[in-house]
């Protein structure tokens, strides 16, 4: 059981938006902490895709954007691409259990 | 360029120890907090333990507190993460990371490849 809650999968056709949510609590996203995503590819280590709530690191699309409202945050993906199809994980700080990860949301591109 | 490189990973015995390293270059190791985070395969991320950029503070997660220990050698731009009293829920890919600057809590901005711990009988 993971201390931050995602939806084990999403899916969507190329073109389309998805979203992908990410509820904490107050010890965590609701206490103040930042919200980063994480891109994983199959086979691959994960990579920084928004930190800070809603920022890109350089080289990372516009078609990925973040945000965070109270204890939850989303990721938002748009245009999507078959290159895409990845895993997706959340991550914040919280007060007692210091670094903290979602479970992961499987994307599929139909 | 930026590069994390772990070594290490390989198959132990249940209650037995095993050392990974990590190697940095293409950055100034010496100036960042420095994690550990791992995988159980097909699962999703856990975040294991860090150390300051001095090494002073070190922090650990509760599942691992007691039994492992993080270190690291900024003379040789090294992290390393000492397994003891290993378990088989302790089989993972290990990653280390680089912490993000700037944000509130934790963030790692660039990974390793990950080394293979495998905790068997």
């Amino acid at each position: 059981q993971s201390v931050l809650t995602q939806p084990p999968s999403v899916s969507g056709a190329p073109g389309q938006r998805v979203t992908i949510s990410c509820t904490g609590s107050n010890s965590n996203i609701g206490a103040g902490y930042d919200v980063h995503w994480y891109q994983q590819l199959p086979g691959t280590a994960p990579k920084l895709l928004i930190y800070g709530n809603s920022d890109r690191p350089s080289g990372v699309p516009d078609r990925f954007s973040g945000s965070k409202s109270g204890t939850s945050a989303s990721l938002a993906i748009t245009g999507l691409q078959a290159e895409d199809e990845a895993d997706y994980y959340c991550q914040s700080y919280d007060s007692s259990l210091r670094g903290v990860f979602g479970g992961g949301t499987k994307l599929t591109v139909l | 360029q930026v590069q994390l490189v772990e070594s290490g990973g390989g198959v132990v015995q249940p209650g037995r120890s095993l050392r990974l390293s990590c190697a940095a270059s293409g950055f100034t190791f010496s100036s960042y907090t420095m994690h550990w985070v791992r995988q159980a395969p097909g699962k999703g991320l856990e975040w294991v333990a860090d150390i300051s950029y001095d090494g002073s503070n070190k922090d650990y997660a509760d599942s691992v507190k007691g039994r492992f220990s993080i270190s690291r050698d900024n003379s040789k731009n090294t992290l390393y993460l000492q397994m003891s009293s290993l378990r088989v829920e302790d089989t993972a890919v290990y990653y280390c990371a680089r912490d993000l600057f700037g944000v509130v809590g934790k963030a790692f901005d660039i990974w390793g490849q990950g080394t293979m711990a495998t905790v068997s009988s």
